[in-house]
């Protein structure tokens, strides 16, 4: 099962919106409404954000929300925030009965 | 309060087997509704999930790696254990576990993390 694919960096303005993809494939991604993702700031353990492509669990601020089409998931920042800045993971169930990660996106609030 | 603690050695050498513990508190793993997944992460790399276990002990293993790999709960002791054999080098990671929670038909994801622990593999 191969990772999942994002990009390496992103970054935006306090304020600005920025999305994350999250390319898989038919196994995964395409196949599932089981996608999640993960908030990581450095030195800590993973938080979940997003579960099930586009739900959110409590506690979560409605700035972050998540959605599908085809092989490919998405996260949405909107109202980037300084404390955002961190690194952030996609996850899929898959048809193998298995979950595998993308290889991180890291997050700059500029 | 869900936690999730993972216990093992700091250091292993290579071709030995590591036996990594997770001990979990505020949630029972006889519950349908929960497993317990672990996960490593390599110094400034990404996570990589490794093996998964229902409360039923169903077990689910990373392809690549599910030679190596044993997955096991002792549910009277609220603990997992995930044991790799033949460490190697690469294998210098971060190791977490995680609780998952188990959806639909035997769909899974992860919702609360543990901290992890630092696994070195030296000689």
């Amino acid at each position: 099962q191969s990772a999942l694919t994002q990009p390496p960096s992103v970054s935006g303005s306090p304020g600005q919106s920025v999305t994350i993809s999250c390319t898989g494939t038919s196994s995964d991604i395409g196949s599932f409404n089981r996608v999640s993702w993960y908030q990581q700031p450095p030195g800590t353990a993973p938080k979940l954000l997003i579960y099930e492509v586009d739900n959110r669990p409590s506690g979560v601020p409605d700035r972050f929300s998540g959605s599908k089409s085809g092989n490919t998931a998405s996260l949405t920042i909107s109202g980037l925030q300084a404390e955002d800045e961190a690194d952030y993971y996609c996850n899929s169930f898959t048809s193998s009965s298995t979950l595998v990660f993308g290889g991180g996106t890291k997050l700059t609030v500029l | 309060q869900v936690t999730l603690k993972e216990s093992g050695p700091v250091l292993v050498k290579p071709t030995e087997t590591l036996t990594l513990t997770c001990s979990v508190s505020g949630f029972s793993l006889s519950n349908p509704r929960m497993g317990v997944s672990w996960i490593r992460q390599p110094p400034g790399k990404a996570l990589e999930w490794l093996a998964h276990i229902f409360s039923n002990d169903e077990e689910s293993y990373s392809t690549s790696l599910k030679t190596r790999l044993t997955i096991s709960k002792d549910t009277s002791k609220n603990q997992a254990v995930l044991t790799m054999t033949n460490m190697d080098p690469l294998d210098t990671a971060t190791y977490f576990c995680a609780r998952t929670a188990v959806t639909g038909h035997y769909y899974y994801y992860i919702d609360v993390w543990g901290k992890g622990t630092t696994v070195t593999v030296s000689s």
